[in-house]
């Protein structure tokens, strides 16, 4: 079942900070967060599996609430590079492939 | 982190032929890929899993026989869209897993024009 991520769209201006989330309502092995540009394949950023994770690297960082199945995916300080439309997918139990939300579009202005 | 080719970027054919894409892992060996297709604004949709030596799975809706998947190594995958028609004109990415980690990574994807 595909996650659901919110807010589709936002804009920001520079050196401001952002949210995405990532909601299932199944339960979750492991949250993955890509950022795609456009007419570009999707780029990995970070990985956070089962068990409660906290990750960051950068000014980029995601948490893992795994009881509540969510995730969100924090933007401090945006730059112009981070627009991009940012996509979570989610894994299920039992090593099944990613399924990706409809994805979020950043846009990054000066 | 890992990198992942895909060949050809781009392939233009006519209605009816057949187009083969590759997907390689370059610096690591990858027992799953996966193939997906992504229209213009929209998510990437699942088309199939690809497991070295043995038959890919496909997703609901997805025609095997159409989308011919061969993964013979655990450095590649192929692709093979057959009897290709305009409404099969999209852009097909392929990921593959690293198997120590789980991190998926993409290649930078097919875009296919079938006219």
């Amino acid at each position: 079942q595909q996650p659901v991520q919110s807010p589709q769209a936002v804009i920001l201006r520079e050196g401001e900070d952002a949210v995405i989330n990532c909601s299932s309502s199944k339960a979750l092995y492991s949250v993955h967060w890509y950022r795609q540009k456009h007419g570009e394949a999707p780029i990995f950023l970070m990985i956070l599996l089962k068990g409660g994770e906290q990750k960051g690297h950068d000014k980029i960082s995601a948490s893992f609430n795994e009881k509540k199945q969510q995730s969100s995916l924090y933007l401090t300080a945006s730059q112009l590079s981070y627009s991009g439309t940012y996509f979570c997918g989610t894994e299920g139990e039992g090593n099944t492939p990613l399924v990706f939300g409809k994805g979020t579009r950043l846009s990054v202005i000066a | 982190g890992a990198v992942v080719s895909q060949h050809p970027s781009r392939v233009i054919c006519k209605s009816g032929t057949s187009v083969k894409i590759e997907c390689r892992s370059l610096d690591f060996q990858a027992t799953t890929m996966f193939w997906y297709r992504q229209f213009p604004k929209q998510s990437l949709m699942l088309m199939a899993t690809s497991n070295e030596g043995s038959k890919a799975t496909y997703e609901q809706g997805v025609e095997k026989d159409k989308f011919l998947i061969n993964h013979a190594s655990l450095t590649l995958s192929t692709l093979t869209v057959t009897s290709a028609h305009p409404e099969d004109s999209s852009f097909y990415i392929c990921s593959a897993r690293v198997t120590s980690s789980y991190e998926q990574y993409f290649g930078p994807g097919t875009r296919l024009t079938v006219t």
